[in-house]
């Protein structure tokens, strides 16, 4: 399973971007890139996932350089309400038994302030 | 839909004491796994399933036991509550493998005296 390396916290202001790298030099070929967030005393939601370039939806974007050794997720102008632990996650769409278990990390705490 | 349920929300059980954590999903979802969340620190897998009699271990098994009779219900006992085990437990499903979508229940936060 890829290990997965974030920076543990970082700060930003209200209407600012936030980009969080994460790093998973042993991604396997099978494997895509996950993001999720939580709020505390909530259990932990999907945001983006992707697999190589860019991803984008409607809360976030995800670039994904072409050796996939890292990823970048995108906040476009967070709000107070973005505050919250994110977290990457590296693993394949199919369960392939032994090793392949989905763990997360410590995340990475974001904390946007006005 | 309801999606994932785990009853109870917050428990407290003295040390030595049994229970089972509750945990449901109504997505028809194959893969359901048990995690644990300590103060400040990320999720841990306990153990997980990816189908129905089927259960394997995580990260973090010891102390805890599982089964998954339905694909719908993945119930975590704990046979002798430890204080060590105080901590917040989720539980997720997905509906193949573990890189698919998750998705959480709201939690149980248990406490052992």
């Amino acid at each position: 399973l890829a290990k997965t390396t974030q920076p543990i916290s970082m700060d930003s202001y209200e209407g600012q971007e936030v980009n969080i790298t994460c790093s998973h030099n042993n991604i396997a070929t099978n494997d895509y890139i996950t993001w999720y967030q939580q709020f505390p005393s909530q259990g932990p939601r999907f945001i983006i996932q992707g697999y190589k370039t860019k991803v984008t939806n409607e809360v976030a974007s995800l670039f994904i350089p072409a050796d996939r050794k890292s990823s970048t997720l995108s906040l476009p102008r967070v709000s107070l309400s973005d505050t919250a632990v994110y977290y990457c996650l590296v693993a394949g769409l199919v369960f392939t038994g032994g090793g392949n278990k989905l763990t997360f990390g410590t995340g990475t705490q974001l904390k946007v302030e006005l | 839909n309801a999606g994932v349920t785990q009853t109870p929300k917050f428990q407290v059980l003295k040390t030595g004491q049994s229970m089972t954590l509750q945990c449901a999903q109504d997505m028809n979802h194959e893969y359901m796994s048990w995690y644990r969340q300590d103060p400040g620190m990320g999720l841990r897998l306990i153990h997980y399933s990816v189908g129905a009699g089927i259960t394997d271990q995580g990260e973090v098994p010891n102390g805890y036991n599982v089964s998954r009779s339905t694909t719908e219900d993945f119930p975590l006992r704990l046979l002798s509550a430890a204080p060590s085990q105080t901590s917040v437990y989720f539980c997720a499903s997905s509906s193949s493998g573990t890189g698919e979508t998750q998705y959480f229940g709201p939690g149980t936060r248990l406490l052992v005296l």
